[in-house]
């Protein structure tokens, strides 16, 4: 199965600051999904297709990458974007996700 | 409004077995994948299994982890998602997710737990 390495596991961000989560696969696949999922809450689609922004997703947070290596970036961190984000692959079976990378505000 | 609403979760002895559903409304159920997806506590998100729409025969595919313990259906009259889980171990202790899927999980459940303990 391809297994995705989420870099890092856990960071900490100042508002405003840039903020870069990258998720290296271990094997190429096509696109990448994202996901944020808050405490006590269902993970949100957040990045799909590598690159597209789920609705409602503020235009601070883009996504980009190909083949093995693949990435989520905020421009400006702000408090609300504290969260673990996960990348999922669908490009073969069976379907796997990132082991996640918690991001706090400081 | 798209809804997902998991239920049947609970207490179950180590080989034990359960039934968990997902309760859906808003969209047309038939034409849509269905997945299950769980996290252990303080864990990373673990895909389960899908079940194809009407148009690809409502087939199945099932992760190496669950294949041939955990059983996918679904009830289309009702739109809800089955999961059927046998033989059940400590290690399959997690909130489990329904999650509609149009090639991405697009709307997810709010999740059911499911503790399996003596």
């Amino acid at each position: 199965q391809i297994v995705l390495t989420q870099s890092p596991a856990i960071m900490s961000a100042s508002p405003g600051e840039k903020v870069t989560i990258t998720c290296s696969a271990s094997s190429s696949v096509s696109y990448m999904h994202w996901f944020q999922q808050k405490p006590g809450t269902s993970p949100k689609l957040w990045i799909y297709s590598t690159s597209n922004l789920a609705s409602g997703v503020p235009a601070r947070f883009s996504g980009s990458g190909s083949g093995t290596s693949y990435s989520l970036t905020i421009s400006r961190m702000e408090a609300e974007d504290a969260a673990t984000y996960y990348c999922q692959q669908r490009s073969s079976y069976p379907w796997t996700f990132g082991g996640g990378t918690k991001l706090e505000i400081k | 409004e798209v809804k997902l609403v998991e239920s049947g979760g609970g207490l179950v002895q180590p080989g034990g077995s359960l039934r968990l559903s997902c309760a859906t409304s808003g969209f047309t159920f038939t034409d849509y994948y269905m997945s299950w997806v769980r996290q252990p506590p303080g864990k990373a998100l673990e895909w389960l299994g899908f079940i194809r729409n009407k148009a690809n025969g409502y087939t199945t595919e099932y992760s190496a982890s669950v294949k041939g313990r955990f059983t996918i259906s679904r009830d289309n009259s009702q739109s809800i998602l089955y999961l059927q889980m046998n033989t059940l171990r400590a290690e399959d202790s997690a909130t489990y997710y329904c999650a509609r899927d149009k090639g991405l999980f697009d709307y997810w459940g709010q999740g059911t737990t499911l503790t399996v303990s003596s």
